[in-house]
């Protein structure tokens, strides 16, 4: 069956480092996204991605972040200057034909700011 | 305010106890009315997307339905394997707003 991956799993950075999250959405879907997890809380939007640029985003998504599909296969989110509050598991998600119909979502990476 | 409140929040049931979560949402312009299944550390895992009220779907021990204000995921006869945190979400705008979930834990 098809799936999102991501990578890495867990990483743990320090405060104010560059982070990219790398995720591999299911061939032939065309939107995706980013998602994020605090511990304990709801999982919320970030951002989506359509023909190479962003559909939407949150509030959460200012400019310390920003989402690149650099080929065909990869979509990335780059954290430009990691606070103590990015810590979460950011899940990567894929939609092969938009509005109302199923998100797919992979296992997550797991980010510790330190 | 677009909300999507589950309850309970938590959920204790005995093998082969029958229970059912809820789902209320306040969102306009409703495009679907997803449920995931998520276990610790993990990602949520699809199980049904919902799209008009009166509409049902079944997996399974699981089966959710749709009214206009609310979702209802009903378990039958759960086993301990059926111990996870369940997720609804709603669709606007190309987006997902996710309830706080519900987590199940089904004991032998």
């Amino acid at each position: 069956e098809p799936e999102v991956t991501q990578t890495p799993s867990h990483q743990v950075t320090q405060m104010g480092q560059e982070v990219i999250l790398r995720c591999v959405p299911i061939s032939n879907h065309l939107y995706f996204y980013w998602y994020r997890q605090i511990l304990g809380q709801k999982v919320e939007f970030l951002v989506s991605f359509y023909n190479n640029e962003i559909s939407e985003k949150s509030e959460i998504f200012d400019d310390q972040f920003s989402v690149e599909r650099p080929d065909g296969s990869n979509f990335t989110l780059k954290i430009r200057s990691t606070k103590l509050e990015d810590s979460a598991m950011y899940f990567c998600a894929s939609n092969g034909q938009g509005y109302g119909n199923t998100i797919y979502f992979g296992e997550g990476s797991w980010l510790t700011v330190v | 305010e677009d909300q999507v409140t589950q309850s309970p929040e938590a959920l204790r049931l005995q093998e082969g106890e029958s229970s059912s979560l809820n789902c209320s949402y306040t969102v306009s312009g409703l495009r679907g009315l997803f449920w995931y299944r998520q276990d610790p550390g993990k990602g949520p895992e699809f199980l049904f997307t919902l799209y008009s009220a009166g509409e049902e779907k079944e997996k399974e021990r699981l089966k959710a339905t749709l009214t206009k204000k609310e979702s209802f995921l009903h378990i039958t006869a759960p086993k301990p394997e059926d111990s996870a945190t369940y997720l609804c979400a709603v669709e606007k705008g190309g987006k997902l707003i996710f309830g706080q979930g519900t987590e199940l834990s089904v004991k032998p």
